[in-house]
């Protein structure tokens, strides 16, 4: 596609309750990337994947959140048993690789109620 | 412990002003920087990246510079626009990962 594609673009969703948010990066781009912002704050690291690894998990906040990546390419973040500090928006983005700009997608605005 | 401090947090300026944007990191151990833009509810988009062993990068009114050693970068903007309204932030990823670390960014207001 033409651009890092994210999916719902809104959910609410009631606290407890598990969510799964979808990226499409761009086409041939190997780097993919999960980032949380939070009202207020800045952009908080979750995930990298490299194709279908993850090398470097170190943001996800917790056991509740884990994501995967298929075939090099649709990436999906899952959080289970949502909480509303989890209320965000959840940003994907992709890359040809480390000397790459980053595109982003316009990101999912999770609310737990 | 990569931390990138962005100055002003926001500024104001009539339009047609020239103005610069601040960003400073902590590592100098880095193989590039980029800039984005985000407008509001929007995702970021990118603007420039400097590898590390540029000085300067340019795109239209847009000019940013790095110089590594000393841990800074500015954007300088050119004949500022309602338009270039936004926050803008800079990136730096750690030396050895693929990372990025956001600065909190600077709101830009251009009058009419």
């Amino acid at each position: 596609g033409a651009g890092v594609s994210q999916s719902p673009s809104n959910k609410v969703t009631e606290k407890g309750k598990d969510v799964e948010l979808r990226c499409d990066p761009i086409s041939g781009h190997t780097a993919l990337y999960w980032y949380r912002q939070s009202l207020g704050q800045g952009l908080e690291f979750l995930i990298y994947f490299q194709g279908n690894s993850a090398p470097d998990k170190s943001g996800l906040p917790s056991d509740r959140f884990s994501a995967e990546r298929t075939g090099g390419s649709v990436s999906t973040l899952t959080i289970q048993r949502t909480q509303q500090e989890d209320s965000a928006v959840y940003l994907c983005a992709s890359s040809r690789g480390r000397n790459s700009p980053l595109h982003f997608g316009n990101g999912t605005r999770l609310t737990v109620t | 412990k990569q931390e990138v401090t962005q100055i002003p947090a926001a500024l104001s300026v009539p339009e047609g002003e020239n103005l610069v944007l601040n960003c400073s990191f902590t590592d100098s151990a880095i193989y590039n920087l980029q800039w984005f833009r985000q407008d509001p509810g929007k995702g970021l988009t990118s603007l420039l990246l400097i590898q590390s062993s540029q000085r300067e990068q340019t795109s239209g009114r847009l000019n940013a510079s790095l110089d590594k050693s000393s841990g800074r970068s500015t954007l300088y903007i050119a004949a500022s626009q309602p338009g270039d309204s936004a926050t803008y932030l800079c990136a730096v990823p750690m030396e050895y990962g693929n990372k990025l670390v956001f600065g909190a960014g600077t709101i830009l207001r251009v009058k009419s």
